[in-house]
């Protein structure tokens, strides 16, 4: 069964760091693009970043630009967000989803469950 | 607000059909393929249609996309209680980096 399961968030002060990891199995993990797809509290669903099979290029959009690194380790087939200088604004469940082999473009499938990030003082 | 423009609900009877839209431009949905993602509150998303029209195995034929020049559309036909959900569209842009979601459409099974 392909599943995805996130790990990593909690509660983070305003101008803190914290790391979300994504665990992935039943399928070959270094064969898919991967992204991280966030949804605020009461909201719509954001992508966020994505990362090329072998790992060597990432994208990230503009409101993450520069705070958030996404990762990947395929010999361990996890996926990773490195999430620097939060705002209250980053409060959100985050996502890992599977993309495709062969571009970057949706569709995502599957989703992990989501982990819950919360930055308040 | 979003850049691809969904209603913010819908709804229906049992057994009814409901379409839910979603309104882009052509460096969007015109010039790319539209997804879409069904997410019962509580849950993560679940693919329900790629490349427009294409379902993944064991999402029911109940479920259909479509599109048409810089709109894409769902229709839900044969309605349950359990389709009662969150419906959001994707696109890439040709303009940005990354991928857009549509702000996503309440649907109600009354």
């Amino acid at each position: 069964e392909v599943q995805l399961v996130e790990s990593g968030g909690g509660l983070v002060q305003p101008g803190g760091s914290l790391r979300l990891s994504c665990a992935a199995s039943g399928f070959t993990f270094s064969s898919y693009w991967m992204h991280w797809v966030r949804q605020a509290p009461g909201k719509g669903l954001v992508w966020v970043s994505r990362i090329t099979p072998d790992g060597t290029t990432t994208h990230s959009a503009d409101s993450v630009k520069g705070r958030f690194v996404v990762s990947r380790d395929n010999a361990q087939n996890r996926l990773f967000l490195n999430m620097y200088s939060l705002t209250t604004d980053d409060t959100a469940v985050y996502y890992c989803a599977r993309g495709t082999s062969i571009i970057a473009d949706p569709p995502f499938d599957p989703w992990g469950q989501g982990t819950l990030v919360i930055v308040s003082s | 607000q979003s850049v691809l423009t969904q209603p913010p609900s819908a709804s229906g009877t049992p057994g009814q059909k409901v379409t839910i839209s979603c309104s882009g431009s052509t460096s969007n949905i015109g010039n790319n393929y539209v997804s879409w993602y069904q997410q019962v509150p509580g849950t993560a998303p679940k693919l329900l249609v790629f490349r427009n029209d294409q379902r993944p195995s064991g999402v029911p034929d109940r479920f259909s996309g479509s599109k048409s020049g810089t709109s894409a559309f769902l229709a839900i036909s044969g309605l349950r209680p359990e389709d009662e959900a969150d419906f959001y569209c994707a696109a890439c842009d040709e303009n940005l980096t990354g991928v857009l979601f549509g702000g996503g459409t309440k649907l109600t099974v009354l």
